[in-house]
C-alpha cells in the first residue's frame, strides 16, 4: 500500500443523524483495511477490519465499512451517532508479508447536540 | 492489569536530559511497536519488534533507542531530543509470531506518553 487518504479532517453532525467518514487507498496488491478509533486521551482501539469475504464488514458499537475494490474505498458508515460517538477515527492499510499499517491522517467525529 | 500499559503518561524533558519510556502489554502477545503520533498527521511506525527481534526501524534518528528484553516488556531510551519531537508516542502489541501474515493482525495500543520536549 503506498497511501490512504481520509478526505476530511472534521466531520460534524447532529447527535442521531447519520454519518459517513471517507477513507481511499493507493496500492498496486491486495489489501487489508482496517478502522481504528481513538477516543480523547486514550490509545487506539479496533472498530472493524476487512481481510476477505463478504465486502459489508460490521464493527463495534453500530459501525460498519463497505470495502470498493474497484474504488479503492473503505468508507465507515453509523445509521444513528450518539454522543460518546466523538472520537478520531482513523483508516488503515496493510500487505500480508508486512507488519507495517499504512495510516491515513485521521478524521474527528464531532457531535452536536 | 490487563491489556497495554504505558509509563509516564506526560513527561516534559530538556534537550539535554535523558529519559526513558516503558511499555507493558498483559495480553500474550509476540510482535511490539512504537509509533510516533502527531497532530494532523498519519501515525509513524518507529519500531517494530518480534520474539525480541527488532523487525522494523523506519530511519528513526539515533536520539531514539529502543530496547525489547522480553516479549512483554518494550522501552523508548530518549537522549538530546529536538523540539520537533515533542508528540504522542504509543506502543502497541499483536499476537504475530511469524512474518507471513502478519498484515491481518489487529494491533492493541496503549494510552501514549505525551512527550513535551523543551
Amino acid at each position: 500500500a503506498q497511501s490512504v487518504t481520509q478526505l476530511d479532517s472534521q466531520v460534524p453532525v447532529f447527535e442521531e443523524a447519520p454519518v459517513e467518514l471517507r477513507c481511499n487507498y493507493s496500492s498496486s496488491v491486495s489489501v487489508y483495511l482496517f478502522w481504528y478509533v481513538q477516543y480523547p486521551n486514550q490509545g487506539l482501539q479496533l472498530l472493524l477490519k476487512y481481510l476477505s469475504g463478504s465486502t459489508l464488514v460490521k464493527g463495534i458499537n453500530g459501525f460498519e465499512a463497505e470495502f470498493n475494490k474497484s474504488q479503492t474505498s473503505f468508507h465507515l458508515r453509523k445509521p444513528s451517532v450518539h454522543i460518546s460517538d466523538t472520537a478520531e477515527y482513523f483508516c488503515a492499510v496493510s500487505e500480508n508479508s508486512n507488519y507495517q499499517l499504512i495510516w491515513g491522517a485521521g478524521t474527528k467525529l464531532i457531535i452536536k447536540p | 492489569e490487563t491489556g497495554v500499559t504505558q509509563t509516564p503518561r506526560h513527561l516534559v524533558m530538556g534537550m539535554t536530559n535523558k529519559k526513558s519510556l516503558k511499555c507493558e502489554q498483559h495480553l500474550g502477545h509476540n510482535a511490539m511497536y512504537w509509533y510516533k503520533q502527531s497532530a494532523k498527521k498519519p501515525l509513524e511506525l518507529m519500531f517494530v519488534y518480534n520474539f525480541k527481534e527488532q523487525t522494523e526501524n523506519n530511519s528513526v534518528p539515533s536520539r531514539f533507542s529502543p530496547e525489547c528484553p522480553n516479549s512483554s516488556h518494550l522501552f523508548l531510551h530518549l537522549h538530546t531530543l529536538q523540539p520537533e519531537d515533542s508528540a504522542l508516542y504509543l506502543c502497541a502489541s499483536s499476537t504475530t509470531g511469524t512474518s507471513g501474515g502478519a498484515g491481518t493482525d489487529t494491533q492493541y495500543f496503549g494510552p501514549g506518553t505525551r512527550l513535551t520536549v523543551l
